[in-house]
């Protein structure tokens, strides 16, 4: 069936890039999303990528796609305290709006 | 315009007990979907709703149900709850029901079950 793998913890310093992977099983999903979850709330969508692209960049984040090895990464520049939360990645399977989801990389931004 | 609203935000049930949870879909928005999030996991999807009929389902036993209504508001019924189903229940709402339409969520209903 489908997956999606994530690491489940990444540290970095205050102003350094973090980078956060993630690999997924179905090659015919058409979007990858990256989602953000902070403690008590819901999920914020921070970016989105379409299986034709290779990279798309918004401000701070950097989103790259391999398709090849079903590879996608999340690049947060200049990291800040604030970006302290919980990241999924997921992606659209089974042929409609279905997400799933991998099980969260949690970020820890020290000064 | 109003976000995804869940009600209640916090339950507590016992095992065998049945719950009914509540979501109001951001106004315009047609399709409602339902995910379970297990503590440290990834949300998983639960089904999915397209103007009141079930568009699609995750594996999850017959006695998760659903519904929705003409306003598009939802609703997620769990019989005989069990331990497992202790997590945070969150619901998402779309425009519609096509692949790469942006899925708004709710802030989660945490359900525990003793």
């Amino acid at each position: 069936g489908e997956d999606v793998e994530q690491s489940l913890f990444l540290s970095v310093r205050e102003g350094d890039s973090s980078v956060i992977n993630c690999t997924y099983t179905d090659s015919s999903s058409t979007y990858l999303y990256w989602y953000k979850q902070e403690p008590g709330a819901g999920l914020q969508l921070l970016t989105y990528i379409f299986s034709n692209m290779d990279m798309k960049q918004d401000q701070r984040l950097t989103v790259l796609l391999n398709k090849k090895d079903k590879h996608l990464s999340l690049r947060i520049a200049d990291t800040q305290t604030g970006d302290s939360a919980i990241y999924f990645c997921a992606c659209i399977s089974g042929g409609y709006n279905k997400l799933i989801f991998g099980a969260g990389t949690r970020l820890a931004v020290h000064p | 315009e109003t976000g995804v609203t869940q009600s209640p935000t916090h339950l507590i049930k016992t095992r065998g007990q049945q719950v009914t949870l509540r979501c109001s879909s951001q106004s315009g928005h047609n399709t409602v979907s339902w995910y379970q999030q297990a503590l440290g996991q990834g949300p998983q999807f639960i089904f999915q709703y397209y103007r009141e009929e079930e568009n699609g389902r995750g594996n999850f036993p017959p006695r998760f149900s659903g519904l929705q209504f003409p306003n598009y508001s939802s609703e997620l019924n769990v019989n005989a709850l069990e331990l497992d189903d202790s997590a945070l229940y969150l619901c998402a709402s779309s425009q519609g029901r096509e692949e790469g339409n942006e899925q708004f969520f709710g802030p989660g209903t945490r359900l525990t079950v003793l």
